[in-house]
């Protein structure tokens, strides 16, 4: 069956420190990923996503990015924190795309940057 | 351009008691509306899709194209409902795969 693993679960750092987030995906190949941020009370954002290795659309201009080095890896980082980089970040999965096609999610990491 | 509005960010019901969360879309495409849930200490998950027209633990869903909306539907609120909600877009891509634009959420909270 498939998982994702994502972590770490929580992490707190320091303004201006790099950041390195990661996720695997097991029991599946090429699997369309994506990562998003769960701000208070703003809901869920999609940040980036990727079909393929090496791919990388990124929605909206930030402080972050993103790489998929390997087939079933995404990683998202950052060079140097920002408070508003403070936030709940969710890694998630599919398979192709139809109107049946569910997104799995992994665990999450909750990011303080202090 | 797209865009997904759940109006409520909290809802407190009573136990038995009807419970409706609303969702409103934009969309210039075909919509493909999804609600997914996250129950406490527990991951975010699919609940149910808008073209399967099913019926999931209780709850139901209408696409209705006239009014862009995708409200969820419960008759009478268990405990155990108690979560955040989210309804999802499926956007199309240039390169025709598709991402999931998700609304702001609701917090569902089910009262004895």
């Amino acid at each position: 069956s498939q998982t994702i693993h994502q972590w770490p679960a929580t992490l707190v750092q320091p303004v201006g420190s790099p950041l390195s987030l990661e996720c695997t995906v097991e029991g599946t190949s090429n699997p369309n990923l994506y990562w998003y941020r769960q701000a208070a009370g703003r809901g869920l954002q999609l940040l980036f996503y990727s079909v393929g290795i090496g791919q990388i659309s990124s929605e909206v201009p930030q402080n972050l990015s993103a790489s998929r080095p390997q087939d079933r890896q995404f990683i998202l980082s950052s060079k140097k924190l920002l408070l508003s980089d403070s936030g709940f970040y969710l890694c998630a999965w599919s398979v192709g795309w139809s109107p049946n096609t569910e997104a799995f999610f992994g665990q999450g990491t909750r990011l303080t940057v202090v | 351009a797209q865009r997904v509005t759940q109006p409520e960010k909290l809802l407190s019901v009573f136990k038995g008691a009807p419970v409706e969360l609303k969702c409103n879309y934009s969309y210039s495409g075909s919509p493909e509306l999804f609600w997914y849930v996250q129950y406490s200490r527990q991951r975010l998950q699919l609940l149910l899709r808008h073209i399967s027209r099913e019926s999931i633990k209780g709850f139901t869903a209408d696409l209705n194209k006239g009014e862009t909306s995708f409200h969820l539907k419960k008759p009478f609120a268990q405990e155990e409902d108690s979560a955040m909600y989210y309804c999802a877009l499926r956007v199309q891509t240039t390169d025709s795969w598709g991402k999931l634009q998700f609304g702001a959420g609701t917090q569902v909270v089910v009262t004895p």
